[in-house]
């Protein structure tokens, strides 16, 4: 079946500039997540949804960060005004929703800040 | 703070070997813990998971094992081939849903 997909794959923009990086989970999951990856290291927490609702933001580094999931499907993350270090991959999981499930990952958005 | 982590940042298996990648966590209400790997331009690929009430799990070519009483993990990949060859992670599920991840070990198989 589907697994996550995330668009783009790639994403180029300059200091200042805002995007969204959008994320379709696993058909029938209900918890999706966030996480960032930056390189060499393993990928770090950002937000959490169970349904159309953020159950845990606590990973988000600042207010520039904002992500929904208006409908407890599709979710997008939005970034205002990026700097040079929000340069990431940006990775999307989902699950179907108990705290011990298996999160399955999308295969990320670069996103590179000049 | 807690965090989970790996020993070895690289390891280089002959092809045909059998590969044992280590990790260690600290969190002790983690009750769930999960081994991914990563080739280059991907997302991580769940490989295979343990929870707390076992001490040993086996997949395909591969098996995991918890130590809780040291708080070890580790991955055996039985006759590594060189589709092996990725970044390997653990993660932890703590004591709430988003995982926490260690630094990962890089495999590169030799032919």
């Amino acid at each position: 079946g589907a697994g996550v997909s995330q668009t783009p794959s790639n994403k180029v923009t300059e200091k200042g500039k805002y995007v969204e990086l959008r994320c379709d989970p696993i058909s029938g999951h209900t918890a999706l997540y966030w996480y960032r990856q930056s390189l060499g290291q393993g990928p770090e927490f950002l937000i959490y949804f169970q349904g159309t609702g953020a159950a845990d933001d606590s990973g988000l580094p600042n207010d520039r960060f904002f992500a929904v999931r208006p409908e407890g499907s599709v979710s997008t993350l939005k970034i205002q005004r990026t700097e040079r270090g929000d340069s990431a991959v940006y990775l999307c999981a989902s699950s179907s929703g108990t705290r011990a499930d298996t999160q399955y990952f999308g295969p990320g958005t670069r996103l590179t800040v000049l | 703070g807690e965090s989970v982590g790996l020993h070895l940042p690289t390891l280089s298996v002959q092809e045909g070997d059998n590969s044992i990648i280590n990790c260690a966590y600290s969190n002790s209400a983690s009750d769930y813990f999960i081994w991914y790997k990563q080739e280059s331009g991907k997302g991580p690929q769940f490989i295979i998971d343990i929870r707390s009430n076992m001490d040993k799990r086996q997949g395909q070519r591969v098996t995991v094992l918890l130590n809780k009483t040291v708080k070890h993990l580790s991955l055996q990949i039985a006759a590594t081939q060189p589709g092996d060859s990725a970044v390997y992670f653990c993660a932890e599920n703590g004591d709430d849903y988003k995982l926490s991840f260690g630094a990962g070990t890089t495999v590169t198989v030799r032919a």
